[in-house]
């Protein structure tokens, strides 16, 4: 089954750290971009990071930059997220997807994992 | 806040028509292709439409896409209550260089 499954969510504090997972299953990661996209509770979706298939480029929204690095290993089929400084505005829940292009070349996101809960609270 | 503005909600009656509009600007949607997801309640989004109005395969002909200038419209004909979610319109934004989604849209089935 073609899958991505996110791990490594929590509780966290207020400048604390925490490293996200995502492991693909069922296709060979290496092949695409790869991206993460959280939702604040109640909220709608927000991209955060995305990395090129051989980890040469990597872009992340502003208010994330310096704080997140966006990371993969391909020879283990995996994504990784790691945020330090957390602050309680990163509460939500991080999802992984793949980055697929069009005919044009522009990019969707096309198998999105189930997500991993990130809370931030004293 | 986003830079694509959706209605917060709509409804309609089982098998009635909805469409619903994002509206952005020549940053993004005016020369960008447009994307849908759709959002099951307690569930991760799921690709609805890509490249304005292409369907990925297993969705339904109920559900259309389009574009116009700086607006993208979704459509979904012969409602059904399994279609209830919320629903988001993506693009690229170049003044950002960032993936930008829209506010979301409530779909209800009266």
């Amino acid at each position: 089954e073609v899958q991505l499954v996110e791990s490594g969510g929590g509780l966290v504090q207020p400048g604390g750290s925490l490293r996200l997972s995502c492991a693909a299953s069922g296709f060979t990661l290496s092949n695409y971009w790869m991206t993460w996209v959280r939702q604040a509770p109640g909220k709608g979706l927000e991209w955060v990071a995305n990395i090129k298939q051989d980890g040469s480029e990597k872009y992340y929204v502003d208010s994330v930059k310096g704080r997140f690095t966006i990371s993969r290993d391909n020879a283990k089929n995996s994504l990784y997220l790691q945020m330090n400084s957390l602050r309680a505005g990163d509460t939500a829940v991080y999802y992984c997807a793949d980055e697929t292009q069009d005919s044009s070349g522009y990019s969707y996101f096309d198998l999105w994992g189930r997500g991993t809960l990130v809370t931030v609270s004293s | 806040q986003s830079v694509l503005t959706q209605p917060p909600s709509v409804s309609a009656a089982p098998g009635q028509k909805v469409t619903f509009s994002c509206s952005g600007s020549s940053s993004n949607i005016g020369n960008h292709h447009v994307s849908w997801y759709q959002q099951l309640p307690g569930t991760a989004p799921k690709l609805l439409m890509y490249e304005n109005n292409k369907r990925p395969s297993g969705i339904p002909d109920r559900f259309s896409g389009s574009k116009s200038g700086t607006s993208a419209t979704l459509g979904i004909t012969g409602l059904q209550t399994g279609d209830e979610a919320d629903y988001y319109c993506e693009t690229w934004d170049s003044s950002l260089s960032a993936y930008v989604f829209g506010t979301g849209t409530k779909v209800t089935v009266l």
